[in-house]
């Protein structure tokens, strides 16, 4: 089994803080990592990906990937209203045939 | 626009009558998969296929099928559904070892 582990939460965060997602793998041969966004019966959508060690930003977003600790987390800066969706942290890893293992989601609530 | 579509969006049906979902991907993907979604347990693969004519077992494949004998589509084949089948499924396509691209849910209740 690939796992991918995440605080399910809640996690909730008053509007303008930073909202801190976290995720870890079990599986070494990962190679890519995504962050999803999805709100309540719709369907996930990709807010970031990372592959290299780092910190990688993109508008209020910032992922952060650390492989030798196999941890992967999301940072939402300045959160709104707006942000409030369950995250789902994704890995790919390419010697099992290009599959993707997700976890179960981290549900965040940004309070106004 | 790019997009992966699935139908039905909502279907109920009964144990036992046959069904199909269609999924079709615009985006000249070589990889797709099918994922269904229950509360607590996640996204949960059920089948994928990496081209045409190759098509593997996720990890929820039991009661379920699919073809892929063209590129842009993937159907997913419930040839006798059961209430544990009951569940929002998503079909997804990529790029080899790029992002997933979901298409927007289809959600099954069998009685």
């Amino acid at each position: 089994q690939k796992e991918v582990e995440q605080n399910s939460g809640p996690l909730s965060v008053p509007e303008g803080a930073i909202a801190s997602l976290n995720c870890t793998y079990s599986d070494r041969g990962s190679q890519s990592f995504f962050w999803y966004r999805q709100y309540s019966g719709k369907s996930p959508e990709l807010i970031m990906f990372i592959y290299s060690n780092g910190d990688k930003e993109d508008g209020r977003f910032t992922a952060q990937l650390n492989k030798a600790s196999q941890y992967v987390s999301l940072l939402i800066r300045d959160s709104q209203p707006s942000d409030s969706a369950t995250y789902l942290c994704a890995v790919n890893i390419p010697n099992t045939g290009n599959q993707f293992y997700f976890g179960t989601g981290t549900s965040l609530t940004v309070i106004p | 626009e790019a997009q992966v579509t699935q139908n039905p969006r909502y279907l109920i049906t009964v144990t036992g009558k046959k069904l199909t979902v269609t999924c079709s991907q615009n985006m000249n993907h070589e990889y797709m998969s099918w994922y269904r979604q229950d509360p607590g347990l996640g996204l949960r693969q059920i089948y994928y296929s990496m081209n045409v004519e190759v098509t593997d077992k996720g990890d929820v494949p039991e009661g379920y099928k699919v073809s892929r004998k063209e590129k842009r589509n993937f159907p997913l084949i419930l040839e006798s559904p059961s209430p544990n089948q009951t569940s929002l499924y998503f079909c997804a396509s990529s790029l080899l070892y790029g992002e997933l691209f979901f298409g927007e849910g289809s959600r099954l209740t069998v009685l």
